[in-house]
């Protein structure tokens, strides 16, 4: 199994904040890597795939970036609703997730 | 826009199998380039992928749960459905059904499922 880990596990920011979630891979999955955001009692929500590119409809502020065995999330300038926990997840070899970050209001 | 929404019991005995439906609405399910998933959430292990049908019929399991996963398509009915036997109180959890192809990605509500005698 590819074991994917998330950093950090949560994260405190304010509104207007730049914010950064790193995921790596226990090995190389080339761009396969999407990021999801997930609020309580919700399915989670495609943002991220192929660690790049940006899903329909989502805000521009999120951006994807890396590839082999590290990338990251970030978050140009936080909103209010983007207050969340947040998961990648690898598609190279079967399906994985990231434990989650969960991102706080400070 | 496509639309997925769970359905099945919400109580399931231990030892016994475990069967969900997903209904899909609003668009065509007949695509060769969709995959159909069945995810699960509990607060023990995350999010934990269960497996996939492609339209084709070819499926692909998780390694851990592939000796007690099935998962099968019905586009007459615009359906798709998981079992899972021989279940534990390790198995209650939050199902999800999920279907997509690049660019395309959407999930069902989820159904909570609790294991128990």
């Amino acid at each position: 199994d590819i074991r994917m880990t998330q950093s950090p596990s949560s994260l405190s920011a304010s509104v207007g904040d730049r914010v950064t979630i790193t995921c790596r891979a226990s090995r190389t999955i080339t761009n396969y890597l999407n990021w999801y955001q997930q609020k309580p009692g919700k399915a989670p929500k495609l943002l991220i795939y192929g660690a790049s590119n940006l899903q329909s409809g989502v805000p521009s502020r999120f951006s994807g970036s890396g590839s082999g065995t590290d990338f990251t999330l970030t978050i140009s300038s936080l909103q209010p609703e983007d207050f969340a926990t947040y998961y990648c997840q690898q598609s190279y070899s079967s399906v994985t997730f990231g434990q989650g970050t969960r991102l706080e209001i400070e | 826009q496509l639309h997925v929404q769970e359905s099945g019991p919400g109580l399931v005995k231990p030892s016994e199998t475990l069967s969900l439906t997903c209904t899909v609405s609003g668009g065509s399910i007949s695509s060769v380039s969709f995959y159909y998933a069945w995810i699960r959430q509990s607060p023990e292990k995350g999010l934990e992928w269960i497996g996939a049908i492609h339209y084709s019929g070819s499926t692909h399991f998780n390694p851990s749960l592939q000796s007690r996963v099935s998962i099968s398509l019905d586009t007459s009915k615009k359906q798709f459905s998981l079992r899972l036997s021989s279940v534990t109180a390790a198995d209650t959890a939050v199902y999800y059904c999920n279907m997509g192809r690049v660019g395309i990605d959407v999930w069902g509500p989820g159904t909570t499922v609790t294991v128990s005698s």
